[in-house]
């Protein structure tokens, strides 16, 4: 299994606070990547990350920010959470190329009452 | 924009039966195609890939997918199914020729095996 874990595995926060994700790999893979996924949504594409300190949006970005100050960390925050946010989140690592896969962690159940 | 469509939230077989998941794709290039299964309470894992080689892509656990142009399709079968197939399995796309790798997931087939 590729090393990838997340924390915390779950969570529960009320409307209006902030919440960080953590995601933290052990495979030195140059791009990670934040998906929620939602019934009926399958995985959208939060935010990825190409590089330490380069990141980009994805599909869902609105509500959500990024840092990687590090190769094997990726942060996931949510500024301010609301209840659309609940979700289960998972952080995924590959290398360069677009033929490669995708390693997936084990997720964070997120809810926000 | 490319997208992919999974026909059927939920698809009901019957141990030592085929499994058949549908997957169509919209690209307006050839992309690369890819098969995930999730079990309960897991991230994603790895069925199978196309990359352009041998349209029929044989993946793990007994899968295969054949990748059809003529009908953008990437359908997901299995000969006969076992307990342990059930699932939720996820078709994904991503576009050729870059060094990132943007997957864009279709909205999942919930496989259930009855014995």
């Amino acid at each position: 299994d590729a090393g990838i874990t997340q924390s915390p595995r779950h969570k529960v926060t009320e409307t209006g606070t902030p919440v960080t994700l953590r995601c933290h790999q052990t495979e030195n893979h140059r791009y990670m990547y934040w998906y929620r996924q939602d019934p009926g949504h399958g995985l959208r594409l939060i935010h990825y990350s190409y590089g330490v300190k380069d990141t980009d949006k994805g599909e869902v970005s609105d509500g959500y920010s990024v840092s990687r100050s590090k190769t094997e960390d990726f942060l996931l925050t949510l500024e301010s959470a609301t209840s659309s946010q609940t979700s289960v989140y998972f952080c995924a690592i590959s290398e360069s190329g677009a033929d490669y896969e995708q390693y997936f962690g084990p997720g964070t159940r997120l809810t926000v009452t | 924009a490319q997208s992919v469509t999974q026909l059927g939230s939920h698809v009901s077989v019957s141990e030592g039966a085929l499994v058949l998941l549908r997957c169509n794709y919209s690209s307006s290039v050839p992309p690369y195609l890819f098969w995930y299964v999730q079990y309960p309470n897991q991230g994603l894992q790895l069925l199978l890939k196309y990359t352009s080689a041998a349209t029929l892509v044989k993946g793990i656990n007994g899968f295969e997918a054949e990748f059809k142009k003529s009908e953008t399709s990437f359908h997901l079968t299995k000969p006969s199914a076992h307990m342990s197939d059930a699932a939720e399995y996820f078709c994904a796309v991503s576009d050729q020729g870059t060094g990132f790798q943007k997957l864009v997931f279709g909205t999942g087939t919930r496989l259930l095996v009855s014995p």
